[in-house]
């Protein structure tokens, strides 16, 4: 089945640790976004990539980073840069740029809570 | 810059009624509109969306919505509800040629019995 995994489902972070979140989508798109969703925030957008080896930093990015080594995979590390982490993390991919249709497609989420 | 409201955060109905949920946007250029539904704990999952032709779009689960350039909205509406549509549901906008989605902050749909 064609589709985008995140894990873990659950993580946990200690203060002043930097946790990474896997995503891996095998629907061969270029394109991949990072979101952070909070209660009653709506999603906002921390990092994208639209090709393999190059990313741009969305609305949020301090205390994140990135990288996109592989076309199928996004990492996100959540960096103890970051004072408020706790929330619902979601990975998100697009066919890519040029293309007229650029429909999201989500991942399963993971929530990232804070010790 | 883009952006989006969605005017009500809760909308309780009672099952077998019918709903509508509200979204406006605002942009300087031509547009793609979204609904995405959200099951508790869960991804987004498309619902449907207009990217150009008839305004009156269908997608899943018997939901449909109604792109209207001049009030600058994209209302998500369905005739009859039921417990199931029990979600959070997000409108999402993205200008032509721009690779990102802007959203709304979400409606929250109870359906009673």
């Amino acid at each position: 089945d064609g589709g985008i995994t995140q894990s873990p489902k659950y993580l946990f972070r200690k203060e002043g640790q930097n946790v990474t979140l896997s995503c891996e989508q095998n629907l061969n798109h270029d394109a991949m976004y990072w979101y952070r969703q909070d209660p009653g925030q709506g999603l906002r957008l921390i990092y994208y990539s639209q090709i393999v080896n190059d990313f741009q930093k969305g609305d949020i990015a301090e205390g994140y980073s990135v990288s996109r080594e592989k076309k199928e995979s996004f990492p996100l590390t959540v960096t103890s840069a970051q004072k408020n982490p706790t929330a619902f993390y979601l990975c998100a991919s697009s066919i890519g740029l040029a293309r007229e249709q650029e429909t999201q497609y989500f991942g399963p989420g993971t929530r990232l809570l804070v010790l | 810059a883009q952006s989006v409201t969605q005017l009500d955060s809760q909308v309780p109905v009672f099952e077998e009624a019918p709903v509508e949920l509200r979204c406006n946007y605002s942009s300087s250029v031509s547009v793609y509109l979204f609904w995405y539904v959200q099951y508790p704990n869960q991804g987004l999952q498309l619902l449907l969306k207009y990217l150009s032709g008839s305004t009156l779009v269908k997608g899943i689960n018997g939901f449909e919505a109604e792109f209207n350039k001049s009030q600058t909205s994209f209302h998500l509406r369905k005739p009859s509800v039921h417990i199931s549509d029990t979600a959070e549901y997000f409108c999402a906008v993205s200008e032509r040629g721009s690779e990102k989605l802007v959203f709304g902050k979400g409606t929250k749909l109870t359906v009673n019995p």
